[in-house]
């Protein structure tokens, strides 16, 4: 079965640099949701998209931004990078809100 | 809003023998609740979710979790684990009118040989 598509899988840039994580949901699904998970730490919402319009924020930086495009994939773009970004970025989608989302396998982001 | 607590942080238990990790969750609308399975350097992977109906789940790889509204609880189960159940496992919570998930910190499982 076809699953959440996160490019790339790894991702190393330098401090104050910008970056763009891309996410291909299941086909059908309608909704994205991004997800930030820190070493060790549990998953923490960024940001969600329904029909291509936002529906949800989390804490997400100003540093970053989101979108949805019209074949429903997302990106987040993520500028000045910090060290503190470094982080594994989840992207889930799901065909209705909270019914359990389809995670894909992330983007391992090293900021240096 | 919601909120998850999982009261284990890491649970050792030798292989064959049954576990349970535990799940509490806060909220002051109904919820849907979930638990997650993290294999070390993968993605999440859906264990079982409740949505409405039995409070008795049966999830993938022999999992079970119980809905107990009264105790606030979503406790996971495996009668016998083995060595590949190995991993983080995440509770989850959604608001049945809400749009974003909370996660609990997260139960680290080991088996033991």
């Amino acid at each position: 079965a076809a699953g959440v598509i996160q490019s790339p899988r790894h991702l190393i840039k330098e401090k104050r640099e910008t970056a763009t994580l891309k996410c291909y949901p299941i086909p059908r699904h309608d909704t994205v949701y991004w997800y930030q998970q820190g070493p060790g730490q549990d998953p923490q919402f960024l940001i969600s998209f329904y029909e291509k319009m936002q529906s949800d924020k989390g804490s997400i930086p100003d540093r970053f931004s989101a979108q949805q495009f019209s074949d429903y994939h997302s990106e987040l773009n993520m500028s000045s990078l910090e060290l503190g970004d470094s982080a594994l970025y989840f992207c889930a989608s799901s065909l209705e809100p909270n019914y359990g989302y389809t995670f894909g396998s992330g983007t391992r982001l090293t900021v240096v | 809003a919601q909120s998850v607590t999982q009261l284990d942080s890491q649970v050792p238990v030798f292989e064959e023998a049954p576990v349970e990790l535990r799940c509490n969750y806060s909220s002051s609308v109904s919820v849907y609740l979930f638990w997650y399975v993290q294999y070390p350097n993968q993605g999440l992977q859906l264990l079982l979710k409740y949505l409405s109906g039995s409070t008795l789940v049966k999830g993938i790889n022999g999992f079970e979790a119980e809905f107990n509204k009264s105790q606030t609880s979503f406790h996971l189960r495996k009668p016998s684990v083995h060595i590949s159940d190995t991993a983080e496992y995440f509770c989850a919570v959604s608001a049945r009118t809400g749009n974003q998930f909370y996660f609990g910190t997260g139960t680290s499982l080991t088996v033991i040989p």
